[in-house]
């Protein structure tokens, strides 16, 4: 069973606060590390896909980075806004000759309050 | 989420009831995967499937059987259901290659009661 963390698991930031999440995956074997932001009861809603180590994705006021080498990403969320309140979910893809699986983190519940 | 389909959307079961959720695809995706979510656990995979025929073990499996007899469909069985399955049933087909975006379904909410 592969290990993908994040960190924090949750995290109250005041509106307009700027705010970054980890996440971290086994450096072998890398593939691609996808980024999403899910609300409850909805899907998840893709914000990035990254494979290529030093890759930086910018979407609005999101950002990532990612470190295949080390084994981490970062997702940043500048001046944060009330609805940026989500679960930031990480899933990292490792193609293997025992199989392909995409492991997801438990994912960073962020609370962004006025 | 164009593309991925699971069915039923909701459902209460009774505790041994049986049932099978479907996850259809219609993108010629070769990799499906069945998740299942709780709260403060994120995604947890049950199964998955690499191919037309081929279905392999994820984290929490027990309880669950699956099947992929067609290439666009993936089925997850609940044989004797217990109320330790209530949860929110997430299928997911991605391509081959894993650089493009993975694709939901809209999710499938089951309780055992």
């Amino acid at each position: 069973i592969l290990n993908v963390e994040q960190s924090p698991q949750s995290l109250h930031v005041q509106e307009g606060d700027s705010t970054n999440f980890t996440c971290s995956f086994p450096s072998s074997n890398f593939y691609a590390l996808h980024w999403y932001r899910w609300e409850t009861a909805k899907s998840p809603e893709a914000l990035f896909v990254m494979t290529l180590n030093g890759d930086e994705k910018k979407k609005g006021r999101i950002s990532a980075t990612l470190n295949t080498k080390e084994g981490y990403s970062y997702l940043y969320i500048k001046g944060s806004q009330p609805e940026d309140s989500a679960t930031y979910l990480c899933a990292f893809f490792r193609l293997t000759g025992g199989g392909n699986k995409l492991t997801f983190g438990t994912g960073t519940q962020l609370k962004v309050e006025l | 989420n164009a593309g991925v389909t699971q069915t039923p959307k909701f459902r209460v079961l009774k505790t041994g009831q049986s049932m099978t959720l479907l996850c259809a695809q219609d993108m010629n995706h070769e990799y499906m995967y069945w998740y299942r979510q709780d709260p403060g656990m994120g995604l947890r995979l049950i199964h998955y499937s690499v191919g037309e025929g081929t279905t392999a073990k994820g984290e929490v499996p027990d309880g669950y059987n699956v099947s992929r007899l067609k290439k666009q469909n993936f089925l997850l069985g609940l044989e004797s259901a217990a109320p330790s399955q209530t949860s929110v049933y997430f299928c997911a087909s991605i391509p081959a290659d894993s650089g493009n975006t993975i694709y939901f379904g809209e999710g499938s909410w089951l309780t055992v009661v």
